[in-house]
């Protein structure tokens, strides 16, 4: 199995801010995706990170929104840009290996937006 | 479409008594099945996956899942449950031909183990 680690594991912003959150995974892994999990829901996926190219997106999540990079096979970030409230939530990345089939979660980001 | 259905909000269950949590999935393809949980607070766990084989796969901390081709389904189950297993449970399904690895997840199902 992958171990993943974010930063920052929870935090409070003011709206209009911006927040990055960081997933760092302790072995080279193919895929990387960040998820929402908005208060009592289920998770949706936000997007697929891509190793040196653009983010691939799902259908209601913008780049402008949620800016996203991945510099190596072990890294990424999300942004969550001009915060409003509606963005409270949990925001997950998980990860996995080709051949290996199965994803990995990561601890999860708990953002509060005042 | 990919889909996934988890029908009971919540499942109420005593110690010691089994546990069936239930899951329906509807895929192009063929299906890649997963069981994950989430405890307050936390991520998500891996507890077990069906890709292929036996209809009968075992997972974490005593959980099994046995899937069901006809009837589209891929239930959670224990022999004897445990106080510590009150969580979230949640469904998920891959399809096979998805190259984006993509998944897709039910709307989770508390479970509940009253001692």
């Amino acid at each position: 199995s992958a171990v993943i680690s974010q930063k920052p594991s929870r935090d409070i912003c003011q709206r209009g801010t911006s927040l990055t959150i960081q997933c760092q995974v302790d072995s080279q892994v193919t895929m990387m995706f960040w998820y929402r999990q908005q208060p009592g829901q289920s998770l949706t996926l936000i997007a697929t990170a891509n190793q040196g190219s653009e983010a691939t997106y799902e259908s209601g999540f913008v780049i402008d929104k949620f800016p996203i990079s991945r510099p190596n096979l072990t890294f990424s970030t999300l942004t969550v840009s001009n915060m409003s409230p509606e963005d409270s939530s949990i925001y997950l990345c998980s990860a996995e290996r080709q051949g290996k089939e199965t994803q990995y979660f990561g601890p999860g980001t708990r953002l509060l937006v005042l | 479409a990919q889909s996934v259905a988890q029908p009971e909000d919540q499942v109420n269950v005593a110690e010691g008594n089994p546990l069936t949590v239930k899951c329906t999935y509807s895929v192009s393809g063929n299906p890649y099945l997963f069981w994950y949980v989430q405890y307050p607070n936390r991520g998500l766990q891996f507890l077990l996956k069906y890709i292929t084989g036996d209809n009968l796969v075992k997972g974490s901390y005593g959980f099994e899942a046995e899937f069901n081709k006809s009837q589209t389904s891929f239930h959670l189950k224990k022999p004897s449950a445990l106080v510590s297993d009150s969580a979230l449970y949640f469904c998920a399904v891959r399809d096979s031909m998805d190259s984006s690895y993509k998944l897709i997840f039910g709307s989770g199902t508390r479970l509940l183990v009253r001692p």
